[in-house]
């Protein structure tokens, strides 16, 4: 099974500033089909999660261009240019390539 | 408008059974993969079955033989039969369009005794 490692744990960031958090799988995520199903999720205090990016770089509707994800093969990132308030909560990396999917462990992001 | 409303959880002793549904609006239902995925208290998120479009379900192996994914085309409703639960099911549990991944609010199951 494909292993989602997720750094770091958790983030103070000060509003404003940006913010960047590492993803790496234990295999290659890129499908047969050449898609690359690397999602990031953003998970805010007792809500669902939310989906911000698919196939490692394309931001969902509605999503402020302030995120940004890049990456490839086994190696992801998200960005945030300048975290907002609103942007407290949780983050998620998935694989969408193999079954069975796999989430990274999260990191928790908060303001400083 | 993609509305996923997730029912029937509880609480349930270690041991027993406890069948989730999610009714599904807003998109046609039969046409898409569907995931229930699960998240214990303070805990990450792990993804328990899928079932493609086709009627084709997959499961992790944490709940492989126990627990069962379907769905009813008709009724535009995804469920899940999870029997022989123990206290490691103890979640809130989420259903999930394919694709968009929308999600719905989540249902909490506890298994206690």
């Amino acid at each position: 099974d494909v292993v989602m490692t997720q750094s770091p744990l958790s983030l103070s960031v000060t509003l404003g500033q940006p913010a960047s958090i590492s993803c790496r799988s234990s295999q290659s995520l890129v499908h047969s089909d050449g898609n690359t199903f690397l999602n990031w999720f953003q998970q805010r205090p007792g809500q669902s999660p939310r989906r911000l990016i698919y196939k490692v770089s394309n931001r969902d509707s509605g999503v402020p261009d302030r995120f940004s994800g890049s990456g490839s093969g086994t190696d992801f990132t998200l960005k945030i240019s300048r975290v907002e308030a609103e942007d407290v909560g949780d983050y998620y990396c998935m694989q969408g390539t193999h079954w069975p999917l796999a989430f990274g462990g999260g990191t928790k992001v908060e303001i400083k | 408008e993609v509305q996923l409303v997730e029912s029937g959880g509880g609480l349930v002793q270690p041991g027993g059974s406890l069948r989730l549904s999610c009714a599904a609006s807003g998109f046609t239902f039969s046409s898409y993969w569907m995931y229930w995925v699960r998240q214990a208290p303070g805990e990450g998120l792990v993804c328990v079955s899928r079932i493609k479009s086709d009627g084709t379900t997959e499961y992790a192996d944490s709940v492989k033989g126990r627990f069962t994914i379907s769905r009813d085309n008709a009724k535009n409703t995804l469920y899940l039969q999870m029997t022989s639960l123990r206290a490691d099911d103890t979640a809130v549990y989420f259903c999930v369009k394919g694709i968009s991944w929308d999600w719905g609010q989540g249902t909490l199951v506890t298994v206690s005794s």
